[in-house]
């Protein structure tokens, strides 16, 4: 099974801060990641897939990139709206899996 | 608008077995692969199960032989049969759909509590 593991685990900000979550695969994934914001009670929602593409509706303050291992999801200025807990995941090969999460909150 | 609505949780004990359900709506369910991931409370997301538009099942090797997927297109139904269950399964499930067994997870349903315990 393919690895997933983001860094930090946690990290505080302050509204309008560029923010950088990193995520790690065990293995080359070419550009098979997509990250996806969590808040509290909901459901998990789409943000970026295929490492750098923007899912549609989601505000252009959030970008991501890299290929190969190595891949960033950065936040250009934080909205209070985004303090929420972020998830890598995988799709290269079966099983699909996600990194551990990162918790993003207000300092 | 797309819907997924889960349903079918519920207070299980270990052992026994559980149905979950998933109604499907504002898409053509036929077309796209359909998986299943849950998430113990305070953790993280775990990949449960997913089914191809064929009706091709995957698992991973956590649940593989235990639960079993399946779909319904004639009724827009995604399922999750839930059998042997144990404590460590229980947790917020989730269906969830993608546009190939490779794609991303685009939309997701509000989840279901299961909960296995004595």
């Amino acid at each position: 099974d393919i690895q997933m593991t983001q860094s930090p685990s946690s990290l505080s900000a302050s509204v309008g801060d560029r923010v950088t979550i990193t995520c790690r695969a065990s293995q080359s994934i070419s550009s098979y990641l997509n990250w996806y914001q969590q808040k509290p009670g909901k459901a998990p929602k789409l943000l970026i897939y295929a490492a750098s593409s923007l899912q549609s509706g989601v505000p252009s303050r959030f970008s991501g990139s890299g290929s190969g291992t190595d891949f960033t999801l950065t936040i250009s200025s934080l909205q209070p709206e985004d303090f929420a807990t972020y998830y890598c995941q995988q799709s290269y090969s079966l099983p699909v899996t996600f990194g551990q999460g990162t918790r993003l909150e207000i300092k | 608008e797309v819907q997924l609505v889960e349903s079918g949780g519920g207070l299980v004990q270990p052992g026994g077995s559980l149905r979950l359900s998933c109604a499907a709506s504002g898409f053509t369910f036929s077309s796209y692969d359909m998986h299943w991931v849950r998430q113990a409370t305070g953790k993280g997301l775990e990949w449960v199960s997913a089914i191809g538009t064929a009706g091709d099942p995957y698992y991973p090797g956590s649940v593989k032989g235990r639960f079993t997927i399946s779909r319904e297109n004639a009724k827009n139904s995604l399922y999750l049969q839930m059998n042997s269950l144990r404590a460590g399964d229980t947790a917020v499930y989730y269906c969830a759909r993608s546009g190939g067994i490779a794609a991303p997870l685009d939309y997701w349903g509000q989840g279901t509590l299961v909960t296995v315990s004595s």
